[in-house]
């Protein structure tokens, strides 16, 4: 099955502060997606990568997150300011192409926001 | 309304039983994935269609583009097929998949 690989499996961070999570796609997937999957189990897209450049990204993620996926590193979502609402389970998905093919999810990394 | 919404919200089955979980779409969709997330939160690919019906082992899935749904059908339940299933579609102008709200099923023996 999926060889997407995230860390940290957990963090806790004080409201206020930096959260950074990290993932590995799987060796030969270009394309990244980052969700966040809330207590509810509603899921919301954040952003999406093909190699290096964003292809498409939420306002939040704009305004509040900094992400990257640079070459031969993990890539890596940043929350710039911790608040009590991004609480969640944030997964990471890679893929062949950037449409049109199945994603592939590692097992996320679960912020609490304390 | 929500593009994918997904039905039940929960579902419990005796070991040995059938049942079906059905995704509708408020717009045509290009393709349909279904998950099933086990305890450690990782989503574990089940289905890929962008068409018609694939079949593996005692699950059975159906995606039809034109009505706008897709099925999951679990055949002869097994206790570890508890977890929570999630739909997720491709819009067809090809943006990133959008999840239903996920089917918690629990198989009791």
């Amino acid at each position: 099955n999926s060889k997407v690989i995230q860390t940290p499996r957990y963090l806790v961070k004080g409201q206020g502060q930096k959260a950074k999570m990290r993932c590995i796609p799987e060796k030969g997937h270009p394309v990244v997606f980052w969700y966040q999957q809330n207590k509810n189990n509603e899921f919301k897209f954040l952003i999406n990568f093909q190699n290096q450049e964003v292809l498409q990204q939420i306002d939040m993620t704009e305004k509040r997150f900094s992400a990257e996926c640079p070459s031969n590193s993990p890539c890596s979502l940043e929350i710039q300011s911790s608040e009590a609402g991004d609480s969640a389970l944030y997964l990471c998905a890679s893929s062949p192409t950037y449409s049109g093919n199945t994603l592939y999810f590692g097992e996320g990394s679960r912020l609490i926001v304390v | 309304g929500m593009p994918v919404e997904q039905n039940p919200p929960a579902l419990s089955l005796y070991e040995g039983a059938d049942s079906g979980l059905r995704c509708n779409f408020s717009t045509t969709m290009k393709s349909v994935q279904w998950f099933q997330q086990n305890h450690r939160g990782r989503l574990i690919t089940l289905f890929y269609l962008a068409q018609g019906t694939k079949e593996n082992g005692r699950l059975k899935s159906t995606f039809n583009s034109k009505e706008r749904y897709s099925t999951l059908h679990i055949k002869d339940a097994q206790l570890e097929d508890s977890g929570t299933y999630f739909c997720a579609a491709e819009g067809n102008s090809g943006t990133y998949q959008r999840f239903g709200t996920g089917t918690k099923l629990q198989v009791v023996p």
